[in-house]
């Protein structure tokens, strides 16, 4: 069956960058979209970009431009967000999604908590 | 960016109907098909895809979920509600970038 499988809560100090891994099975992901969504409680969520697998084609919410960047290993079939020059507001639960052609988020990765403090 | 706007919260009885409603600031149709998806998420777990494209009941979704609406206004319906179903409910349009999701209606019981 499709799995996302996340790495673990990171613990970063502001002003430092970190990168959250989603390992994936059970579908084809070479011929997939992947994104990252952003979860703060009170403000929801929050769609950050989404990567094509086959050519790693990105497309970015204006807001997290600069602040993201989405890559993959097809050899893997993991997809990997880095968020640079962390401060509090980024500060949340991050999720990675297969995002489907219609735009909805069909399966889930379990979510990985990221804390910025020094 | 379109706005995508729940109530906070709705009360509700085991085996009554709960309504959750959603309105968006434009139109996310488009050549007949709504863009408006729904999402369960209960505390500490991910998003859980319920309804797609406005009605559709996504894979292994109990058929007592369904969707409605078109336009700016959508509702997501539970009949009868189950105790698994307390939970928090979320509005997300694919119309246009960037994805926008509501900011949740906890369903809770009387």
């Amino acid at each position: 069956q499709v799995k996302l499988l996340q790495s673990g809560a990171e613990l970063v100090k502001p002003g430092a960058s970190v990168k959250l891994s989603c390992k994936t099975s059970g579908f084809t992901f070479s011929t997939s979209y992947m994104s990252w969504l952003k979860q703060v409680p009170g403000p929801s969520i929050e769609w950050i970009g989404w990567i094509y697998a086959g050519d790693g084609g990105t497309n970015y919410n204006q807001k997290f431009k600069g602040k993201a960047t989405l890559t993959v290993d097809k050899s893997s079939s993991t997809a990997y967000m880095d968020l640079s020059s962390l401060t509090s507001e980024d500060a949340a639960v991050y999720f990675c999604a297969r995002l489907t052609y219609s735009g909805y988020f069909d399966y889930w990765g379990q979510g990985v908590m990221v804390t910025v403090s020094s | 960016d379109i706005v995508l706007t729940q109530s906070p919260a709705l009360a509700v009885s085991l085996e009554q109907r709960a309504t959750i409603s959603c309105k968006t600031s434009q139109n996310v149709d488009n050549y007949g098909i709504s863009y408006m998806h729904w999402y369960q998420q209960k505390p500490g777990q991910q998003p859980k895809l319920l309804i797609y494209e406005g009605s559709n009941l996504a894979s292994g979704i109990p058929a007592r979920f369904s969707g409605s609406g078109s336009g700016t206004d959508f509702t997501l319906t539970i009949d009868p509600v189950e105790a698994d179903d307390i939970a928090t409910y979320y509005c997300q349009q694919s119309k246009d970038y960037p994805n926008t999701f509501g900011a949740g209606t906890k369903l809770e019981l009387k």
